[in-house]
């Protein structure tokens, strides 16, 4: 089945300590992304990937990493979480024409 | 900065009734517009509409994009309880795929 799949589902976690949030997709897709969504805010993208190795900010970078060493893998990291990145995460992937994007189920984060 | 706007921020309608949702944007190097329906998950793709096709319809849903008025509408006819979601409008512009979501409409239908 094709899909984005990410991990934890659900994470609370204390001010400090690093954490990661994995994304993968078995679709082949160049195109992956991070979003955040917060109420009033809608949907912010965090970074996102055209390819292996090619990585780029989106509107909202502060305060997080990622990496693209494999083309399925676009792993979220966040070396040292605050409160106010306490949000709903989703992870996108697309393939070539890269603007149909297929989202993953979501990872609520809490940062306490 | 690229921006895009939704319009009603919420509506409330009856079953059987016809909905028109707003999308108005401003992107350096437009290439195209998608909308999304999210309930209480993750978003799931409708249209993607883009200067070669400006108009796209499935069912009791369609979409027009106007690049005159950088604006686009998603029409539902004869809603059902089932349409209740959150609808989300994106823009992909910029040099590198950048996209920019509105903050959605909270389409409510009620029997």
């Amino acid at each position: 089945e094709a899909q984005v799949t990410q991990n934890p589902r659900y994470l609370i976690t204390v001010t400090g300590k690093k954490l990661t949030v994995t994304c993968s997709q078995n679709m082949n897709h160049e195109y992956m992304s991070w979003y955040r969504q917060d109420p009033g805010l809608g949907l912010r993208q965090i970074y996102y990937s055209m390819n292996v190795e090619v990585t780029d900010k989106g509107d909202v970078p502060e305060g997080y990493k990622v990496s693209r060493k494999e083309k399925r893998n676009f792993p979220l990291i966040l070396e040292s979480p605050s409160p106010n990145q306490t949000s709903l995460y989703f992870c996108a992937s697309s393939p070539r024409n890269r603007e149909t994007q297929y989202f993953g189920p979501g990872t609520r984060l809490l940062v306490l | 900065e690229d921006k895009v706007v939704q319009s009603p921020l919420s509506l409330v309608v009856h079953e059987g009734d016809t909905v028109t949702l707003n999308c108005s944007y401003e992107v350096t190097n437009f290439r195209s517009l998608l909308w999304y329906k999210q309930e209480k998950k993750a978003p799931t793709f409708l249209f993607m509409l883009t200067s070669s096709g400006i108009e796209k319809k499935s069912g009791r849903l369609s979409s027009i994009l106007d690049k005159k008025e950088l604006s686009s509408i998603l029409n539902i006819t004869a809603t059902q309880t089932g349409d209740s979601a959150i609808y989300l409008c994106a823009v992909v512009g910029g040099g590198y795929q950048k996209v920019t979501f509105g903050i959605g409409t909270k389409l409510q239908v009620i029997p």
